[in-house]
């Protein structure tokens, strides 16, 4: 089973719809990311989430929204999606840089949003 | 502000040739510097990673990385390339302290031709 994992894969909505999307971690990771991809812009991070009672604002934050359900659930919403968000969504954790490690992000397998 | 550029936004190679995609960076203290792969339809798999030590790092799949300070950079080698390699490549950099959110270059498209 995959560690990380996002619903749904794909969604198409209308413009003005309410919308979520999921992400879920059996990690173990306490950091959970939102990204997204758009074509020539590479991956811009919307939120994240140190832990469950800490959440950030990302670079892109306007018109988006976060809930962080559990260590293990962090979920998306687009309170009313236009169509400029139509794109890539990643979700990703990480374990920090517990002991002097160096943090690596793993990525889920993306949800493709196309906003009508 | 830390950023990445990588200045090749698609880069066409012949299978069994060797591949060498680039990475600047800008941030003013240490970075940690990754290399991440997103084949088509997939999510982004870490190739390899920076922090400190030995300055060519060695990944997956038999890429290897050099990281040179004096030139900013952190550039992806691979001495022969296969069909499977043809994906997009993101470079990212991250702080070592404070803030450790990554930021991500623009991708670097890889086709490969027989």
């Amino acid at each position: 089973d995959a560690d990380v994992t996002q619903t749904p894969r794909n969604r198409i909505t209308k413009t003005g719809k309410r919308i979520m999307l999921e992400c879920s971690q059996t990690k173990g990771h306490d950091r959970m990311y939102w990204y997204r991809q758009d074509p020539g812009l590479g991956l811009r991070l919307i939120y994240y989430s140190f832990d469950v009672k800490d959440i950030n604002k990302g670079e892109i934050s306007d018109g988006y929204s976060v809930s962080r359900q559990a260590q293990a659930k962090f979920s998306l919403s687009l309170e009313s999606a236009i169509p400029n968000q139509t794109a890539l969504y990643f979700c990703a954790t990480s374990d920090g840089l517990a002991g002097g490690r160096v943090e690596t992000q793993y990525f889920g397998p993306g949800t493709r949003l196309l906003v009508l | 502000a830390q950023s990445v550029t990588q200045p090749d936004i698609h880069i066409t190679v012949s299978e069994g040739a060797s591949l060498e995609l680039r990475c600047n960076y800008s941030y003013g203290a240490t970075p940690y510097l990754f290399w991440y792969v997103q084949s088509p339809g997939q999510g982004l798999q870490l190739l390899l990673k920076y922090f400190s030590g030995d300055t060519l790092v060695q990944g997956i799949k038999g890429f290897e990385a050099e990281f040179k300070r004096s030139q900013s950079s952190f550039n992806l080698r691979k001495p022969s390339v296969h069909w499977s390699d043809a994906a997009e490549y993101f470079c990212a950099v991250g702080a070592v302290f404070g803030n450790e959110k990554l930021t991500f270059g623009t991708g670097t498209r890889l086709t490969i031709i027989p």
